[in-house]
């Protein structure tokens, strides 16, 4: 079996802050997904990649920024974190296409003071 | 575009009690696949069972579920609710033949008291 680490596990910041959440997985799969988690309203998909360098937008794509930087690492880079933002974000990857089940990470927690 | 709806918020139980989570769902592709994740608190969101084909009911762990095409609908259901089942669970939508990502719904927090 594989598994996908997220680093940090918690991350606190300040407004206006650049912040990187990092996501690695050793499944070998070619897809990898970027989520925010709030509270009723689900899991909304900020970035994804279908191969390594490639980008794909979600819904929730403004105020961050993605890389691929190989096929086993994703990144997510908050430009400017808003003040009293608290959220989980969470790191999936999958392979076999549109049929295949999402492995998640165990997410980071961002609060912004 | 496609879109998963999950009206409940919070469902509320006894332990004992049947459970059913509604899943509808609008899609233009005809074989998509549907799937159910659970959320367990302090552990990773995982796959719980998925499902593609019509009419066929798709079981795992106590839950089941059955897509039905003809009312674009995939709920979840267990005949007796344990309070291990507590969590929160996410119906979500993938067409089978292309990249784009899952389309998930806003969850359903379901919560079972003694």
């Amino acid at each position: 079996g594989g598994i996908i680490t997220q680093t940090p596990k918690f991350l606190i910041g300040q407004e206006g802050q650049k912040l990187t959440l990092k996501c690695q997985q050793n499944f070998n799969h070619d897809t990898m997904y970027w989520y925010r988690q709030d509270s009723g309203k689900g899991l909304r998909l900020i970035y994804y990649s279908i191969t390594e360098n490639d980008l794909q937008k979600g819904d929730l794509s403004e105020g961050y920024d993605a890389s691929r930087e190989k096929k086993s690492s994703f990144s997510l880079t908050v430009t400017s974190a808003q003040k009293n933002e608290m959220a989980v974000f969470l790191c999936a990857s999958r392979g076999l296409g549109g049929r295949g089940e999402q492995y998640f990470g165990p997410g980071t927690r961002l609060t912004v003071l | 575009g496609d879109s998963v709806t999950q009206k409940e918020g919070l469902v509320t139980l006894t332990e004992g009690l049947p459970v059913m989570l509604n899943c509808t769902y609008q899609t233009i592709y005809s074989n998509a696949f549907l799937f159910w994740y659970v959320h367990y608190l302090n552990e990773s969101p995982r796959l719980l069972l998925k499902s593609s084909t019509d009419n066929k009911r798709t079981e795992h762990q106590g839950f089941h579920a059955t897509l039905h095409k003809s009312s674009s609908s995939f709920h979840l259901q267990k005949s007796s609710a344990q309070l291990s089942d507590s969590a929160l669970y996410y119906c979500a939508l993938s067409p089978s033949n292309n990249n784009n990502a899952p389309r998930f719904g806003a969850g359903t927090k379901l919560s079972v008291k003694p």
